[in-house]
C-alpha cells in the first residue's frame, strides 16, 4: 500500500492533557501535511510542513518532521472536546498533486 | 461562504441505479480533485482536472465511473450500475496548483449509501 502509517489507530485522553499522533511514510517527500475530520465528513487543513522544516507551531497545534526517519508527529496542547476528530497525515504522489493519506488517528477528548 | 461545496449532502440509492455527485470548487482555483473514503479502504484518490489537460483518471476504481468539469469549474462525478461496495464519502478538493504541490481544500463529501 502507498498509504502511510499511523499511530496510534485510537487514543483517548482527558481535556486538558496533550495529545500525540504519528505518523510513517515511505518515500521522499517535499512537504506533509495533516488534516482533521469530523464526523467523517470533509478535511479541514491543519498544518504543511516541508522538508527543510523540522518543526511547525500553529496554535495549539506543534508538528515536527524528521526526514531521515521518514516520520512525522503532530502534538496537541491542552487538548479540548472540541478536538475530538480523525487526524490524517497527507503527503503527495511522487511529483502529481495526489494526496496518500495515512489511515488516521481517532482522537477522543473527554470532558 | 467562499469554500468547496458538495451536493447532495447524503445520497441513497438502489443497486444498479446511477448517480451524480456535485462539486463547487473555490473561485479561481485550476486543480480540482475527487477522493473516496470507505470503511475497509481509507481515502484514496480518484481523479484530478488540472485547468485544460487531459484529467488524471488513475484513481478511478473501475469504468462504472467517470467524471468531467466542465467551464473548468463544477465537476460532476458519476457512477454507472451502482454497487453496494461503491458506499463511501466522496470528497473534492480544490487548490490553486499549477503543477506545485499545494494545500488541498476539502468540501463537506457526499455520503452514498448503496442499498
Amino acid at each position: 500500500s502507498q498509504q502511510g502509517e499511523e499511530d496510534p489507530q485510537a487514543l483517548s485522553i482527558q481535556e486538558g492533557e496533550n495529545a500525540t499522533m504519528n505518523c510513517s511514510y515511505k518515500t521522499s517527500i517535499n512537504n506533509l501535511q495533516w488534516y482533521r475530520q469530523n464526523s467523517g465528513r470533509g478535511l479541514v487543513h491543519l498544518i504543511l510542513i516541508r522538508s527543510n522544516e523540522r518543526e511547525k507551531h500553529s496554535g495549539r497545534l506543534r508538528v515536527t518532521l524528521d526526514t531521515s526517519k521518514k516520520s512525522s508527529s503532530l502534538l496537541i496542547t491542552a487538548s479540548r472536546a472540541a478536538d475530538t476528530a480523525s487526524y490524517f497525515c497527507a503527503r503527495f504522489s511522487g511529483g502529481y498533486n495526489k494526496l496518500i493519506f495515512g489511515a488516521g488517528t481517532r482522537l477522543a477528548v473527554h470532558p | 461562504g467562499a469554500g468547496v461545496s458538495q451536493s447532495p449532502s447524503n445520497k441513497v440509492t438502489e443497486k444498479g441505479k446511477d448517480v451524480e455527485l456535485r462539486c463547487d470548487p473555490i473561485s479561481g482555483h485550476t486543480a480540482l480533485y475527487w477522493y473516496r473514503q470507505s470503511l475497509g479502504q481509507g481515502l484514496e484518490f480518484l481523479i484530478y482536472f488540472q485547468g485544460n489537460s487531459a484529467p488524471d483518471k488513475s484513481g478511478l476504481p473501475s469504468d462504472r465511473f467517470s467524471a468531467e468539469r466542465t467551464g473548468g469549474s463544477v465537476s460532476t462525478l458519476t457512477i454507472q450500475r451502482t454497487q453496494q461496495e461503491d458506499s463511501a464519502v466522496y470528497l473534492c478538493a480544490s487548490s490553486s496548483s499549477r503543477g506545485q504541490q499545494e494545500t488541498q481544500y476539502f468540501g463537506p463529501g457526499t455520503r452514498l449509501l448503496v442499498l
